[in-house]
């Protein structure tokens, strides 16, 4: 069984301010590793994901996340944040042996001041 | 894009009354997921689907049921509803071996 720890439930932050949230997971196999973002009253859309190569992934609007299978971490970065990036942000993983199922984290409330 | 659908955004409901949530996504993917989303508590898979008339039981299946008899639909019941299942409720599908879901809108359901 996998599980996932968003250490951070909640991330105030200044506009243009860089910004980490951290994603750590635990599993006794390989996994694919997931980004969600979920706008206020809305679903959850992927933001990235790793499912093998580089271990460093971007997404289009200038987050990424690293990969790192010694600290079992896939903590989220943006060097500069809008407004427009408050959010909720949801770490999952999923066995990559067989199926799909999604384990998700508590999800981390970003929160960019002006 | 595929797209899932969530047949209401917001729903108000009295307590005892049968509730039925439905969810339809339209590139014939074999996976179909309800979630419930709580402040405090993420997201708590409640039902899953692999194929047409199959459900399995998620994490938290109490006070609910599935049922699945095209591949497209996926409906979450809720046979008598409680103030305890007003929530915000996310339907998925993927495709089988696919890695990631694609969400609905989600229902935010009130039970008064």
């Amino acid at each position: 069984a996998q599980s996932v720890t968003q250490l951070d439930s909640q991330v105030p932050v200044f506009e243009e301010a860089p910004v980490e949230l951290r994603c750590n997971y635990s599993s006794s196999v390989s996994v694919y590793l997931f980004w969600y973002v979920q706008y206020p009253n809305q679903g959850l859309q992927l933001l990235l994901k790793y499912l093998s190569g580089s271990t460093l992934v971007e997404s289009i609007n200038g987050f990424e996340a690293e990969f790192n299978k010694s600290q079992t971490s896939f903590h989220l970065r943006k060097p500069s944040v809008h407004i427009s990036d408050t959010a909720e942000y949801f770490c999952a993983v999923s066995p990559n042996n067989a199926g799909n199922m999604l384990t998700f984290g508590g999800g981390t409330r970003l929160m960019v001041k002006p | 894009d595929v797209k899932v659908t969530q047949s209401s955004r917001y729903l108000v409901k009295r307590t005892g009354e049968k509730v039925f949530l439905e969810c339809v996504q339209d590139m014939d993917h074999e996976n179909m997921f309800w979630y419930r989303q709580d402040p405090g508590l993420g997201l708590r898979l409640i039902y899953f689907s692999y194929d047409v008339k199959m459900k399995e039981k998620g994490d938290i299946p109490e006070g609910y049921s599935v049922s699945r008899e095209k591949k497209e639909r996926f409906s979450l019941i809720l046979e008598s509803a409680s103030t305890n299942q007003t929530s915000m409720y996310l339907c998925a599908s993927s495709l089988k071996g696919a890695r990631g879901y694609t969400f609905g809108s989600g229902t935010r359901l009130t039970v008064v």
